[in-house]
């Protein structure tokens, strides 16, 4: 599996966009790119996913560099209860169960 | 938590003493996994199975059993051989349909297993 590399820890006022970067520079062209949040002591929660195109849902939004080596999660307006660590995974596309592997994310704290 | 479920929340049990987690789908998901997070740390794959009476070993299965009887369940056992099992256990389900280009993941609210 493509290995990913995330800041450890990121801060940012409520209100303002978060923007979650994710380094993936090993990435295959039959892998996607996954986003999922874990709040504390829950089960992670998943956000989003692309291959190369940008993507957009209720949640978020996904930005993947045009090399794919490379994207961004962002959280328009973030909230208070956006606190959270976030994960960014790749896995392949193909049908049937794939290993998901999650590290270490990023600690992300919202502050008033 | 989306139609996975996971009993119980918070579970004890003496060194020594196999334990088995439960962990249920309502969803009609193929894929069930096993992950193992302690403190601070990220998820780690313990056990995966794409479909009933088939199993994978993930990352870390040592000390570990899974069965899958069943599409909606996927226990897992933590036996007596895993030398650290106090972790938080989280199971997941996954409908991955690329036909369609459909994607749900549901993980399930853990379990918190204490050894002692």
């Amino acid at each position: 599996d493509a290995k990913t590399t995330q800041p450890t820890s990121m801060d940012c006022a409520e209100g303002r966009a978060a923007n979650l970067p994710c380094n993936h520079s090993t990435i295959s062209g039959n892998e996607y790119v996954y986003w999922y949040r874990q709040i504390h002591s829950q089960g992670p929660q998943y956000i989003i996913h692309g291959l190369k195109n940008n993507e957009t849902n209720e949640m978020a939004s996904l930005i993947i560099t045009e090399d794919r080596k490379s994207s961004t999660l962002i959280l328009p307006h973030a909230t208070l209860r956006d606190t959270a660590v976030y994960y960014c995974i790749v896995r392949p596309i193909l049908r049937g169960a794939q290993k998901l592997v999650f590290g270490q994310g990023t600690r992300l704290t919202i502050n008033p | 938590d989306g139609g996975i479920t996971q009993s119980p929340k918070y579970l004890f049990r003496k060194e020594g003493q196999n334990v088995t987690l439960s962990c249920e789908q309502n969803l009609n998901h193929d894929a069930m996994y096993w992950y193992r997070q302690d403190p601070g740390q990220g998820l780690r794959l313990i056990y995966y199975s794409q479909i009933v009476n088939d199993f994978q070993k993930g990352d870390i299965a040592e000390g570990y059993s899974v069965s899958r009887e069943k599409k909606e369940s996927f226990p897992l056992t933590v036996t007596s051989a895993q030398k650290n099992p106090t972790a938080f256990y989280l199971c997941a389900s996954i409908l991955d349909n690329a036909d369609r280009g459909t994607y749900e993941q549901y993980f399930g609210p853990g379990t918190r297993l204490t050894v002692t």
